[in-house]
């Protein structure tokens, strides 16, 4: 069976950092380009970053680029997202998904607060 | 950026009836569209893909059409557990981006 375990979300504070992890299983993480995606009540769903098969190409969101790093390690089946200078407007729930198929974790709570 | 525009924001049907959602594309991105369904404390899950082709799985009533700029999404003979939020996803082109939802009542 397909798994993504995301997990690294927690409370933090305006302008500080957090780096997630995404644990993948269950398909061939190698050959799979590979998603961030958020959400909230008031936006609902924001594609946040993709990363290519190889790690070799990115792409992020206008909201969250230069601020964002997607990253991950394929000897690991590891997806990566770190994040910095957060804000308040970041505060969401943090989805791993290859969103051309139908592969999502459950998620992971980011609060930015002080 | 192409933006997705999705109507109705929000509607109430009963069961057994036929309900359709709509997905606008500001540009053509060909049949590069999926249809997700969420229910609350759950990650979406995709009903459609390729605009009209079913997901393995997903009940025969679910239905996809439309190409270009146009994608529609209807659920026929509707069922109290279709009560959920549905959404668009356009991946032709980043960023990818998604309609604003749909929230499905049954009555």
């Amino acid at each position: 069976d397909v798994q993504l375990v995301e997990s690294g979300g927690g409370l933090v504070q305006p302008g500080g950092s957090l780096r997630l992890s995404c644990a993948a299983s269950g398909f061939t993480f190698s050959s799979s380009p590979m998603s961030w995606v958020r959400q909230t009540a008031e936006k609902g769903l924001e594609w946040v970053s993709t990363i290519s098969s190889s790690g070799g190409t990115t792409y992020y969101a206008d909201s969250v680029k230069d601020r964002f790093t997607i990253s991950r390690d394929n000897s690991k089946n590891a997806l990566y997202l770190q994040m910095s200078s957060l804000r308040a407007e970041d505060t969401a729930l943090y989805y791993c998904a290859r969103v051309t198929t139908n592969y999502w974790g459950q998620g992971t709570l980011v609060t930015v607060s002080s | 950026d192409i933006q997705m525009t999705q109507s109705p924001s929000s509607l109430s049907a009963s069961v057994g009836d036929r309900v359709t959602i709509t997905c606008r594309a500001s540009q053509d991105i060909r049949n590069d569209l999926g249809w997700y369904q969420q229910k609350p404390g759950k990650a979406p899950e995709r009903l459609i893909y390729a605009a009209s082709s079913l997901q393995s799985g997903v009940p025969s009533r679910f239905s996809g059409s439309g190409s270009g700029t146009e994608f529609t999404l209807t659920i026929t003979s509707l069922q109290p557990e279709d009560s959920a939020t549905y959404y668009c996803l356009q991946h032709s082109s980043y960023p990818y981006t998604f309609g604003q939802g749909t929230k499905l009542e049954i009555k």
